[in-house]
């Protein structure tokens, strides 16, 4: 079944205690995204990626990285969280056509609580 | 890179035809107009995708003016089951980055 894993699907830590969040897909997508999503304010990109050892800032990549080692996976990581980081995250992929979108597949979500 | 604007949200009733349109008067000419429909604590899922004219699948139909400065997403005979947030989304693969609006939530009343 083609999809996007993400894990954890919850988590709830403390300001400066570094987390990475993990993203996996079985589509061989050559892009990957990563969003936030917060209340009235739609989805906002973090980071990208348009394929191995390629990725690029999105709308609010501060206080992110990334890194894109293999093409199935693209873990997000929160260095030092703050609690301005609580938010919902969604990693999604697609291929990189030539002309057109592609569909975006997205995973199921990882609830995150930054205390 | 186009900059979408959609009513924040609309309120219909079971049966009735739903239409939401997105402006998106910087559009370039490359880029695709896409719409997705997400439930809560859910990611967001594709409903459909057009350039120009009219597009219709199972689910809704896609009308783009010749200008191509709005789309309107049509949803015939909604039931409960399409209370969601809907997105359009306009992108072009020039420099990878999509942006998304706020989304429209439609909340459908029995």
């Amino acid at each position: 079944e083609a999809q996007v894993t993400q894990n954890p699907r919850y988590l709830i830590t403390v300001t400066g205690k570094k987390l990475t969040v993990t993203c996996s897909q079985n589509m061989n997508h050559e892009y990957m995204s990563w969003y936030r999503q917060d209340p009235g304010l739609g989805l906002r990109q973090i980071y990208y990626s348009m394929n191995v050892e390629v990725t690029d800032k999105g709308d609010v990549p501060e206080g992110y990285k990334v890194s894109r080692k293999e093409k199935r996976n693209f873990p997000l990581i929160l260095e030092s969280p703050s609690p301005n980081q609580t938010s919902l995250y969604f990693c999604a992929s697609s291929t990189l056509p030539g002309s057109r979108v592609e569909t975006q597949y997205f995973g199921p979500g990882t609830r995150l609580l930054v205390l | 890179l186009a900059k979408t604007t959609q009513p924040i949200s609309m309120d219909s009733y079971e049966g009735q035809e739903v239409n939401i349109t997105c402006s998106h008067n910087n559009i370039a000419t490359n880029d695709y107009i896409t719409w997705y429909q997400q439930f809560p604590s859910q990611g967001p899922r594709f409903i459909i995708q057009g350039y120009k004219t009219k597009v219709t699948n199972e689910v809704a139909s896609l009308f783009i003016p010749a200008d191509r400065k709005s789309s309107t997403l049509s949803l015939p005979r909604v039931s409960l089951s399409d209370t969601a947030v809907y997105y359009c989304l306009v992108a072009s693969w020039d420099n990878y980055q999509l942006i998304w609006g706020a989304g429209t939530k439609l909340i459908i009343k029995p």
